[in-house]
């Protein structure tokens, strides 16, 4: 079955630590996303990436890093720079150009201990 | 600036009535807009999108884009329990950058 695969579905950190989500797609799409969600809010961007090896800040980079070296693959590091990291943690991929709708993992809840 | 406002509600109708969600964009930049549902706890799902003016319907839900307004709305007719959730709206710019407003919660009451 295609889809995206998020992994874990639920991380603990220590404060002070940093820490990788993982974002797996099989549907061949160029385009993918990463954003947060807060409870009662909507989704803001953190990065987004088009093609391998290239990657675009969104609205809250900071305190985050990503990569982009395959295709299926668009990891999110969590680092100890970000104050505030406890949220729902979403991944996306759409294929390239407008019109085209974002499908989503089922997220990973980040929560600092 | 690319942001796209919602009213985060709550909107609460009762069962059977329509139900109307409202979006405003700032860039008019914006190529498309998308509709996604998000119960709780869960990821968003697509309802619909729409790029031309005017209205797109698709069973009981009906979007509706003004580009000279730089407003998009979603109809949800004959509402059901079943249809309370959030309903984000997002814009898409030229390269692939996806943006969302903050979501309305909808509640339909038996």
């Amino acid at each position: 079955d295609g889809g995206i695969t998020q992994s874990p579905k639920y991380l603990f950190r220590k404060e002070g630590q940093n820490v990788t989500l993982s974002c797996e797609q099989n549907l061949n799409h160029d385009a993918m996303y990463w954003y947060r969600q807060d409870p009662g809010q909507g989704l803001r961007l953190i990065y987004y990436s088009q093609i391998v090896n290239d990657f675009q800040k969104g609205d809250i980079a900071e305190g985050y890093s990503v990569s982009r070296e395959k295709k299926e693959s668009f990891p999110l590091t969590v680092t100890s720079a970000q104050k505030n990291p406890t949220a729902f943690y979403l991944c996306a991929s759409s294929i390239q150009g407008p019109w085209t709708e974002a499908f989503f993992g089922q997220g990973t809840r980040l929560t600092v201990v | 600036q690319k942001e796209v406002e919602q009213n985060s509600g709550p909107l609460s109708v009762p069962e059977g009535a329509i139900a109307s969600l409202n979006c405003t964009y700032s860039d008019r930049g914006s190529q498309s807009f998308f509709w996604y549902r998000q119960y709780s706890g869960k990821s968003p799902e697509l309802i619909m999108f729409i790029y031309s003016n005017g209205d797109k319907e698709d069973g009981r839900f009906t979007a509706q884009l003004n580009k000279a307004s730089q407003y998009v709305s979603l109809l949800i007719r004959d509402s059901q329990p079943s249809d309370s959730a959030t309903y984000l709206c997002a814009g898409q710019y030229n390269n692939n950058d996806m943006r969302f407003g903050a979501g309305t919660r909808l509640t339909v009451k038996p």
